[in-house]
């Protein structure tokens, strides 16, 4: 089967970093992706790793490591708009879908 | 339209009935997903559709769920004979091609009752 784990709850004052954890069993894994959902909100992307390493994208990195099963979402400078649930999700399998992980609630406190 | 947009954005119905739930995806995405989210969860994977096409259903629960997309754009995702754990939050989603890159629509909530 597929199962991507992350911790249900992570809390942060503002202006701090926060690393938001996923570990995943998928076949066919071709990259990770992450997405943010405020709440009663729709979900949107935030990133993509294809490879492993780090990819940057403002106060926003991701990390893959392929070896480990591995990834995680790292947010910087903490502001009180990033309290939202945050969702890692593998892309691949024999059709190039994307299945969800849990879910993290980010709880950002001033 | 300059999102994805669903349609109706509430639905309650009489357990039994059938329901569709309508998806108009951004203009010029070739490819859709439908999901299912209970509350506090992440999207569910039900099915996606390349143009017209329908690449994989694998997710749909159960035979009483279909979906189609009959001219590569609008889609619908039909309940047959709705049951009370068919409640839940049904997204949909648009990509230019199959992407990672998915662009969710607001949702419409369904209530079997």
């Amino acid at each position: 089967g597929q199962s991507l784990e992350q911790p249900s709850e992570v809390t942060a004052v503002e202006g701090a970093i926060v690393q938001i954890n996923c570990t995943y069993q998928t076949s066919g894994f071709y990259g990770l992706s992450w997405y943010q959902q405020h709440d009663g909100g729709a979900p949107t992307f935030l990133s993509y790793n294809g490879l492993d390493g780090l990819e940057e994208t403002g106060r926003f990195s991701s990390f893959l490591s392929r070896s480990d099963s591995y990834g995680y979402l790292l947010l910087q400078e903490l502001q009180m708009k990033d309290s939202a649930s945050y969702f890692c999700a593998a892309y691949g399998g024999a059709t190039n879908k994307l299945i969800f992980g849990t879910g993290t609630l980010l709880a950002v406190q001033p | 339209g300059a999102g994805v947009s669903q349609s109706p954005r509430y639905k309650v119905t009489k357990r039994g009935q059938d329901v569709a739930l309508r998806c108009d995806p951004i203009s010029g995405h070739v490819s859709l997903y439908w999901y299912r989210q209970a509350l506090g969860q992440g999207p569910e994977f039900l099915t996606y559709f390349n143009y017209e096409a329908q690449q994989d259903k694998s997710g749909l629960p159960n035979d009483r769920f279909s979906a189609e997309r009959p001219e590569g754009s609008i889609s619908t995702l039909t309940i047959q004979r709705t049951e009370q754990r068919d409640s839940a939050m049904y997204r949909c989603a648009s990509s230019l091609r199959v992407s990672t890159e998915q662009y969710f629509g607001p949702g419409t909530r369904l209530t079997v009752t």
